[in-house]
């Protein structure tokens, strides 16, 4: 059972436009949400993370809404640069229960066109 | 300050034979992660160590995988023997004991082939 979805395996975006790439989640305990980003032979780099508590964390260019009602999770990136292009994964993890694994989605590819 | 690192970068054995992989944590992290990626898949957990102690094993595929952390430092995944279905991207990841450990930091990984 895929407990976190990423519904859309790519996204192209125009080098300047806003890219909207979004994740969903079935499993209610889950607590804490994370964004990586990954490049072709290294492995997944932090980008930015939110509390069950928060809706929405910025840092930059980058803002992560969460709609805890909807199990819904969204990253924002503006404006977009053609180094954001990569592969991004949406992970989740179920702090509370002291469990620190994370539960990872299929990815989505972006791409940034000049 | 160095980051994860993982040895081999690159791994490609016959069917049968044994493979060791290897993770060096970031210095001071108590948590040690390994994950694994299979056919451009989603990444999944394998097991979650707290110093030398195995935390939470409930990913691990068969008992052909075996982890250690003898010293509560660096890791071993071996596997043996191997399988086809065991080729893939395997991810040690770290975070601290307290402060930021929600944040977990990736290696680059080791690609296993298995032929």
């Amino acid at each position: 059972d895929q407990q976190v979805k990423q519904n859309s395996p790519s996204l192209s975006v125009q080098e300047g436009r806003i890219s909207i790439l979004n994740c969903d989640y079935t499993n209610s305990m889950f607590d804490y949400f994370l964004w990586y980003k990954k490049y072709p032979a290294e492995g997944p780099t932090f980008l930015i993370s939110i509390s069950s508590i928060k809706d929405k964390n910025e840092d930059g260019r980058f803002t992560v809404f969460l709609n805890k009602s909807a199990k819904h999770l969204s990253l924002h990136i503006v404006p977009s640069q053609p180094g954001d292009s990569a592969v991004y994964f949406c992970a989740a993890s179920a702090q509370i229960q002291g469990a620190q694994k994370l539960v990872f989605g299929q990815g989505t590819r972006l791409t940034i066109n000049p | 300050e160095a980051g994860v690192t993982q040895f081999p970068s690159h791994s490609v054995i016959e069917k049968g034979q044994t493979v060791t992989l290897r993770c060096d944590p970031i210095s001071g992290h108590d948590n040690l992660y390994w994950y694994r990626r299979v056919m451009g898949k989603e990444i999944k957990f394998l097991l979650h160590f707290v110093k030398e102690s195995k935390q939470d094993e409930s990913g691990m595929p068969n008992n052909r995988f075996l982890a250690e952390r003898t010293g509560g430092t660096y890791s071993t995944l071996k596997v043996q023997p191997a399988e086809l279905e065991d080729s893939g991207v395997y991810f040690c990841a770290s975070s601290p004991d307290t402060g930021a450990k929600n944040i977990q930091y990736f290696g680059a990984g080791t690609r296993l082939s298995v032929l």
